[in-house]
């Protein structure tokens, strides 16, 4: 079993490309999040999901948008990147809101 | 609006010696919490995780202490060890949230 893999590892962007990152599980799990983490910020919740065809706004949703049509997939999606976006997302899974597994990250680089 | 506060910020121990780093929450509604643990270039694991129905869980060198009235809780770290050295993040979650609030985060850093 993969637990919960990540796609890309590493991307660099340019202002106003676009760009989707990809987190899939093969926990069967319901709950899916996405976070992203700066340097002294910790982790920020962007936006989750509590099934498939769900979604809902977290902390700092702007500028993200996610999709969960697939129960084992959640995707975010950067409509116009900008340099704020810098960051390390890490994308999440849990059966429940508690106990969450999380996948190996997407460091991404926004010039 | 910060709901949960983590401190220290940043910690050096010796080896051997104990770590102990705090959560301090605000929403009395929280009924999970828990402490994960994150190494340099991966995601946070679980490390450990309590229930409000007990003061103290302990799971081999790693305690959770947890004070409702207080709305604290704290990880203790006994015989510290370099491997041990990472960053540590408190993360309640429960009540109308299906989610976790995260703490900043505490740099533990175990000295040989």
């Amino acid at each position: 079993n993969a637990g919960v893999t990540q796609t890309p590892k590493f991307r660099v962007l340019k202002t106003g490309q676009s760009m989707t990152l990809l987190c899939a599980q093969d926990m069967n799990h319901e709950y899916m999040y996405w976070y992203r983490q700066d340097p002294g910020m910790g982790l920020r919740l962007i936006h989750y999901s509590v099934g498939e065809g769900t979604t809902a706004k977290g902390e700092v949703p702007d500028g993200y948008n996610v999709s969960r049509l697939k129960k084992q997939n959640f995707l975010l999606g950067l409509e116009s990147a900008a340099p704020s976006q810098t960051s390390v997302y890490f994308c999440a899974t849990g059966p429940f809101y508690n106990e969450q597994f999380f996948g190996p990250g997407t460091r991404l680089t926004v010039l | 609006q910060q709901q949960v506060k983590q401190s220290p910020q940043s910690l050096i121990v010796q080896k051997g010696g104990i770590s102990i780093i705090n959560c301090a929450y605000e929403n009395t509604a929280f009924d999970y919490f828990p402490w994960y643990q994150q190494f340099p270039g991966k995601g946070p694991a679980l490390l450990i995780a309590i229930r409000p129905d007990v003061s103290e869980k302990k799971e081999g060198r790693f305690t959770i202490s947890f004070n409702k009235s207080a709305k604290q809780f704290s990880l203790h770290i006994m015989d510290s060890q370099p491997g041990d050295s990472a960053t540590y993040f408190c993360a309640p979650g429960g009540g109308n949230n299906r989610k976790l609030i995260w703490g900043l985060g505490t740099s533990l850093g175990v000295n040989p």
